[in-house]
């Protein structure tokens, strides 16, 4: 029979452009928040994180911002390249600030338009 | 450093065949982790080692799941016998300890038919 499978949210944005990603997360108890990318046939490769006592921080063209009140977190992107275009996975971290209890979201597929 | 190396890159086998899948974790990094990611499931943590030895190995999905780590570079997952549903592809991720920031492989795409 057919399998049904992830169908991942998409976001299309004009190169140049900003992109904001959002992700929700379940565990309220999660003291660490990580932002992967992961492009074609390769594996998932750390973007950022966020401590849960800080509310914003920026990297890199990268800025990540969590909401604990509605446990939210979203990743925004500026000035967009082709080189940007990915799935975008959250992953909330219990475990004193260590990668063992990494939870995966289902990731945010990224399409950079010319 | 040439990252997390995992062997093969992509695997087919046969229905009840053993595979074993390789991964040389960064050096220095004493926490390793191997995940499965599918379609359906997205990303999943099978096992971690903390110093070589299995901390958590909840997420393996059954008996035919096994891992080892005999030492600091090296570590396998094996399944025996494999089925179709295995099909996947697998990571193998290390980091320091006390990082939150895991460093993964390439992966190993495996196809079992």
């Amino acid at each position: 029979g057919e399998s049904v499978g992830l169908h991942l949210p998409t976001l299309s944005v004009q190169e140049g452009d900003n992109s904001i990603i959002n992700c929700a997360y379940s565990n309220s108890a999660s003291d660490y928040f990580i932002w992967y990318k992961q492009e074609s046939g390769k594996g998932p490769q750390f973007i950022i994180d966020i401590r849960s006592n800080m509310d914003k921080r920026q990297g890199q063209r990268v800025t990540v911002l969590l909401n604990k009140t509605v446990k939210h977190l979203s990743l925004q992107i500026a000035a967009t390249q082709p080189g940007d275009s990915a799935v975008y996975f959250c992953a909330e971290n219990e475990g004193l600030g260590s990668a063992r209890q990494l939870t995966f979201g289902s990731g945010t597929q990224l399409t950079v338009l010319p | 450093d040439a990252g997390v190396i995992q062997s093969p890159r992509h695997e087919v086998t046969e229905m009840g065949q053993e595979v074993t899948l390789r991964c040389k974790p960064i050096s220095g990094h004493n926490s390793l982790f191997w995940y499965r990611q599918t379609m359906m499931r997205g990303l999943e943590l099978l096992i971690y080692f903390n110093n070589n030895v299995p901390i958590d190995d909840s997420g393996m999905p059954e008996d035919r799941f096994s891992a080892k780590m005999p030492n600091a570079s090296f570590s396998t997952l094996k399944i025996q016998p494999s089925e179709p549903r295995d099909s996947a592809v697998y990571f193998c991720a290390s980091s320091k300890q006390g990082s939150t920031e895991a460093f993964f492989g390439q992966g190993t795409r495996l196809t079992v038919v």
